[in-house]
């Protein structure tokens, strides 16, 4: 079946403005994650979502980034007033949740270039 | 708290030869503990998973790898490695208080010679 998706595959950004980025999870999976990809950083957790709701945002860097999720489905990652320290590769995952035991499957993911 | 190392950043092997990635975790309970592998310009794709019974588990293309309480890893093994496996190697630990986010290892890059 279907992966997960995400879009725009790459986007490139002047800083300042801001970003929306895309995931659509596997059906059926009711728990989507963001995670970040960086070459400073390696990869880092950002937020999790259990149906429409986020029990953990602990990894979101600053106020500048948000995330929700609608109908249980598609989460969109906004941030606000980009900044270059934001070029990075942001990766989303699902999983049937309700429990870590559940794997993770990844999106290809949105190459992100703050200019 | 939780935290994942790989000792080694990168490593180069023959094509045929055997294969052992480290990894070992932090962790106050029963971890549940995975492998991702992530070739150039794709996602992550889980290789294999460890929540609890035999502390041998067998993965996709070939790969298998241990936990040991003891020894706090989970190192990832492939008795002889293809020229198609050259990527980059990810453990991850999960299972957090009210979470199921994974934390990360900074990764081992794999190069193989023919």
């Amino acid at each position: 079946g279907a992966g997960v998706s995400q879009s725009p595959s790459n986007k490139v950004t002047e800083k300042g403005k801001d970003v929306e980025l895309r995931c659509d999870p596997i059906s059926g999976h009711t728990a989507l994650y963001w995670y970040r990809q960086s070459l400073g950083q390696g990869l880092e957790f950002l937020i999790y979502f259990q149906g429409n709701s986020a029990p953990d945002k602990s990894g979101l860097p600053s106020d500048r980034f948000s995330a929700e999720r609608t109908g249980g489905s598609v989460s969109t990652l906004t941030i606000q007033r980009t900044q270059q320290e934001d070029s990075a590769v942001y990766l989303c995952a699902s999983s049937l949740g309700g429990s870590a035991q559940m794997a993770q499957y990844f999106g290809p993911g949105t190459r992100l270039t703050v200019l | 708290a939780q935290s994942v190392t790989q000792p080694d950043i990168h490593i180069t092997v023959s094509e045929g030869a055997s294969l052992e990635l480290r990894c070992n975790y932090s962790y106050g309970a029963t971890p549940y503990l995975f492998w991702y592998v992530q070739s150039p310009g794709q996602g992550l794709q889980l290789l294999l998973k460890y929540f609890s019974g035999d502390t041998l588990v067998q993965g996709i293309k070939g790969f298998e790898a241990e936990f040991k309480r003891s020894q706090s890893s989970f190192n990832l093994r492939k008795p002889s490695v293809h020229w198609s496996d050259a990527a980059e190697y990810f453990c991850a630990v999960g299972g957090g208080h009210n979470t199921d986010k994974l934390i990360f290892g900074t990764g081992t890059r794999l190069q193989v010679f023919p």
